[in-house]
């Protein structure tokens, strides 16, 4: 059992560079989501899916779009990194919606630079 | 003021030393999830609680709703629990999870 699948665990970009970062899971999870981490701060929330076709903002969207491919995937795109963007970014997953009253699992995460 | 306060920040100790970390929070919640990220760092939940205690295996984690206080105990430390422990709370006034900035344990043998 897999859990959530993140690729890639290494990336750095030129500015101005784009990329997509996959996320997969494997435990028919409704809700999925988008995290980035960066020293000295806790976890912000980039996007969210409550379920299958739905997406919507968290607290640091600007320069990123994500796709819910289906119940499995959430993608999540940088259009046009920036140095800002160097960050460590997590996907993760719950059973429930957005109560978070459901325990999050996580993948092993994705350093990315953007010089 | 952070709404969610985690002490200490660093935290070292021999191996079997008894650990406690704090979490404060400021905000009203229906839940708080203590979570580890180990040094590879990959992030695991440990405990999602909204009242009482909860314990699993060497860890136990305790939660005071009227005080706004959490505590996650390790007893007998070891080497392996070295890692960064978070805490996050479920905020029902703003819907969201938010998360402290992680305290860093190291147990040296």
């Amino acid at each position: 059992n897999a859990g959530v699948t993140q690729t890639p665990k290494f990336q750095v970009l030129k500015t101005g560079q784009s990329m997509t970062l996959q996320c997969a899971q494997d435990m028919n999870h409704n809700s999925m989501y988008w995290y980035r981490q960066d020293p000295g701060m806790g976890l912000r929330l980039i996007y969210y899916s409550a379920s299958e076709g739905t997406t919507d903002k968290g607290e640091v969207p600007n320069g990123y779009n994500v796709s819910r491919l289906n119940k499995r995937e959430f993608s999540l795109r940088l259009e046009s990194a920036a140095p800002s963007q160097t960050s460590v970014y997590f996907c993760a997953s719950s059973d429930q919606g957005m109560s978070y009253n459901s325990p999050l699992h996580f993948g092993n995460g994705t350093r990315l630079t953007v010089t | 003021k952070n709404e969610v306060e985690q002490s200490p920040q660093n935290l070292t100790a021999q191996e079997g030393e008894f650990i406690t970390i704090n979490c404060s929070y400021s905000v009203g919640i229906s839940a708080l999830h203590w979570l580890q990220q180990h040094p590879g760092g990959g992030i695991v939940s440990l405990f999602m609680l909204s009242s009482g205690k909860k314990k699993h295996g060497r860890l136990i984690a305790t939660i005071n709703i009227q005080e706004k206080h959490s505590s996650l105990h390790i007893t007998a430390s070891h080497p392996r629990d070295s890692a960064v422990y978070i805490c996050a709370v479920d905020s029902y006034n703003t819907d969201k999870l938010i998360f402290g900035t992680g305290t860093r344990l190291q147990v040296f043998p």
